[in-house]
């Protein structure tokens, strides 16, 4: 079955850190690029980062760059946020996303079940 | 620009055909995705392309795009199609998803 388990999350004081960790299963995980989306409370979803399969292309919304690290480690089938100098804002439900398909078929197919990060002092 | 504009909220009577629109200037570049989201529950890839859906999701639902807007139809609407509704697609650099803010669907 084909599975992304994040974890991680956590309340966290404003300016802390925390780092989310999402293990994927049953599928080749090295030739995907992967995302990370969040969903804030009451709020819709928010495209964070993503990194391509070899981590030699990351990309970054506007409102985490600088505060926010994306990386993976293929051999572990993992991927990971470091997210550093947190605000009440980023308060919100964590996702990782697998990218599949190329050009008018791309897509976000795969999602975990989303991990909870708190802000809050 | 790399907004992606949908009514907050639809509703539809049970058994009967609603759509979801989705508004922005990538669209005219590239294609839509729609997802749906269940309270609690993670987002679910229900359409994407050129009217494709995965494995799995009922063939009620549908997608088509029309230069700026993207729409999303369902034929029939069920009770279990109460949801959230999220277009995606790319920003107008390509480098970037974006989502659109969401269309909370209600079935009378």
């Amino acid at each position: 079955e084909v599975q992304l388990v994040e974890s991680g999350g956590g309340l966290v004081q404003p300016g802390g850190s925390r780092r989310l960790s999402c293990a994927a299963s049953g599928f080749i995980f090295n030739i995907y690029s992967m995302n990370w989306v969040r969903q804030a409370p009451g709020k819709g979803l928010e495209w964070l980062s993503s990194i391509s399969r070899d981590s030699s292309t990351i990309y970054y919304a506007d409102s985490v760059k600088g505060r926010f690290t994306i990386s993976r480690d293929n051999a572990k089938d993992s991927l990971y946020l470091q997210m550093n100098s947190l605000r009440d804002e980023d308060t919100a439900v964590y996702y990782c996303a697998r990218d599949l398909g190329a050009g008018d078929f791309r897509r976000l197919d795969v999602w975990g079940q989303g991990t909870t990060v708190n802000v809050s002092s | 620009s790399s907004e992606l504009t949908q009514d907050p909220a639809v509703s539809v009577a049970l058994g009967q055909t609603v759509r979801i629109t989705c508004q922005g200037d990538s669209l005219r570049s590239y294609s839509a995705s729609w997802y749906q989201v269940k309270p609690g529950q993670a987002p679910v890839l229900v359409t994407y392309a050129k009217n494709n859906r995965p494995s799995g999701i009922a063939d009620r639902f549908f997608c088509s795009t029309s230069g700026s807007t993207a729409s999303f139809t369902i034929t029939g609407a069920q009770a279990e199609d109460e949801a959230d509704y999220f277009c995606n697609s790319r920003d107008s650099s390509g480098n970037h998803w974006v989502f659109g803010g969401g269309t909370r669907l209600t079935v009378l």
